[in-house]
């Protein structure tokens, strides 16, 4: 079973851009969430999707948005990048079964 | 406020030993906590899920604690290896009925053959 994929690994973008992020949940896995890993701020949630509805989210500003298809892939954006926003973006996938998460690699962002 | 603290120094031990990492936290409440691995680069590996009416679960090496009184988790590597050099992450989840965590920053283990 392939694991939760996410794309691209690495990105560099400057500021005021916007960017998306792609995140491929193991196959039968319905929700999907999306982390942002900061050394100052650890893994800080961000939101998550079940079923193509957004059904929680984080502390973010509104420049944080994401949606998922009904292939339960999903993807988030940024806009009007900040430097503050560069991190490890992670997102994580689990069925319904069980309550335990898959991690992707993350796509690490830099923002110059 | 609230808040989910763990010893942000390092932990160095010697392979053989046991090494133990904290997890303390504050109003809240959460119905589960779980015990992640994350390596340099790498995305957070579930390692353990324990329940609030849980005291204690173990896998293999691995033993973790739980005790809502004191509001504190503890986790157990016994006989450590140097490949559980990592960072380890503790994480609550509220019994929301979603699948959103809240991590606390984690320890790095570092274990010296």
């Amino acid at each position: 079973k392939a694991g939760v994929t996410q794309t691209p690994r690495y990105l560099i973008k400057t500021r005021g851009q916007q960017v998306t992020l792609s995140c491929s949940p193991i196959s039968g896995h319905r929700s999907v969430s999306w982390y942002q890993q900061t050394p100052g701020q650890g893994l800080q949630f961000l939101f998550e999707y079940f079923s193509e509805t957004q059904r929680n989210k984080g502390n973010f500003p509104g420049r944080f948005s994401g949606r998922q298809f009904s292939n339960s892939r999903s993807e988030m954006n940024v806009s009007t990048l900040e430097l503050g926003d560069s991190a490890l973006y992670l997102c994580a996938s689990s069925g319904t079964g069980g309550k335990e998460p898959f991690f992707g690699q993350g796509t690490r962002l830099t923002v110059v | 406020s609230q808040k989910i603290e763990q010893n942000s120094e390092a932990l160095n031990i010697q392979e053989g030993k046991t090494a133990t990492l904290t997890c303390n936290y504050t109003n809240y409440s959460p119905a589960y906590l779980q015990w992640y691995r994350q390596d340099p680069g790498r995305g957070p590996v579930f390692l353990l899920l324990i329940r609030e009416n849980e005291k204690e679960k173990r896998k293999e090496r691995l033993k973790v604690t739980f005790d809502t009184t004191l509001k504190q988790s503890l986790f157990h590597i016994t006989a450590s290896q140097p490949a559980d050099s990592a960072t380890y992450l503790c994480a609550l989840e509220l019994n929301s009925g979603y699948s959103t965590l809240t991590f606390g920053k984690g320890t790095m283990l570092l274990v010296s053959p």
